[in-house]
């Protein structure tokens, strides 16, 4: 893998649905793994910095857990509600200083 | 308050006119970086610096110029702009790139 890729691109998921989605990144190199909530007409939050293999990240309802060998990362939401709708970016620094988006899983929870 | 400030919030203008976004931040980070995010592209980005007066290319740098003579200030520069840089331009911070990035509230720059 040369890029951050994301999957999938959109979801729909109903209020109090669980929903995961992955963070793929190059495995080479790896320096750090980033997530981001971004909700529209605002502006990229992060959720979860995590630079080490077996990593897992928890903030309230939103979890996530890091493979650096294999080069993926997942995003957990349990029980999803409405105000989780937004997009979902990860990034992952290529090298020190620069950055690689993904771009993006948008989630819409639906009342 | 810790944040990114970023001016203008919107600028419309012509091909070929000069103009500068600032970007500053209060939190004395050291890593600076601007962004453009396009629809189906997701954010690219242009230039980063990882402290005063070292500043380095990211993806997309064709067209841009960036200066970093303070810590806090990162201001991006289009020397002359072209309608394909008609984008949302976003300005981020961080300690360095093991931290999370503050992002700025973005510019929505339309070039005509």
């Amino acid at each position: 893998i040369l890029n951050v890729e994301q999957s999938p691109q959109s979801l729909h998921v109903q209020e109090g649905d669980s929903t995961n989605f992955t963070c793929s990144f190059p495995s080479s190199n790896f320096y750090a793994l980033h997530w981001y909530r971004w909700e529209t007409a605002k502006s990229p939050e992060a959720l979860f910095v995590m630079t080490l293999n077996g990593d897992e990240k928890k903030k309230g309802r939103i979890s996530a857990t890091l493979n650096t060998k294999e080069g993926y990362s997942y995003l957990y939401i349990k029980g999803s509600q409405p105000e989780d709708s937004a997009t979902y970016l990860c990034a992952s620094p290529s090298g020190t200083y620069k950055y690689i988006f993904g771009t993006g899983t948008r989630l819409k929870v639906l009342a | 308050e810790a944040q990114v400030t970023q001016n203008p919030r919107y600028l419309i203008t012509v091909t070929g006119k000069k103009l500068t976004v600032t970007c500053s931040q209060n939190m004395n980070h050291e890593y600076m970086s601007w962004y453009r995010q396009d629809p189906g592209l997701g954010l690219r980005q242009i230039y980063y610096s990882m402290n005063v007066e070292v500043t380095d290319k990211g993806d997309v740098p064709e067209g841009y110029k960036v200066s970093r003579k303070e810590k806090r200030n990162f201001p991006l520069i289009l020397e002359s702009p072209s309608p394909n840089q008609t984008s949302l331009y976003f300005c981020a911070s961080s300690q360095r790139t093991t931290y999370e990035q503050y992002f700025g509230p973005g510019t929505r720059l339309t070039v005509t």
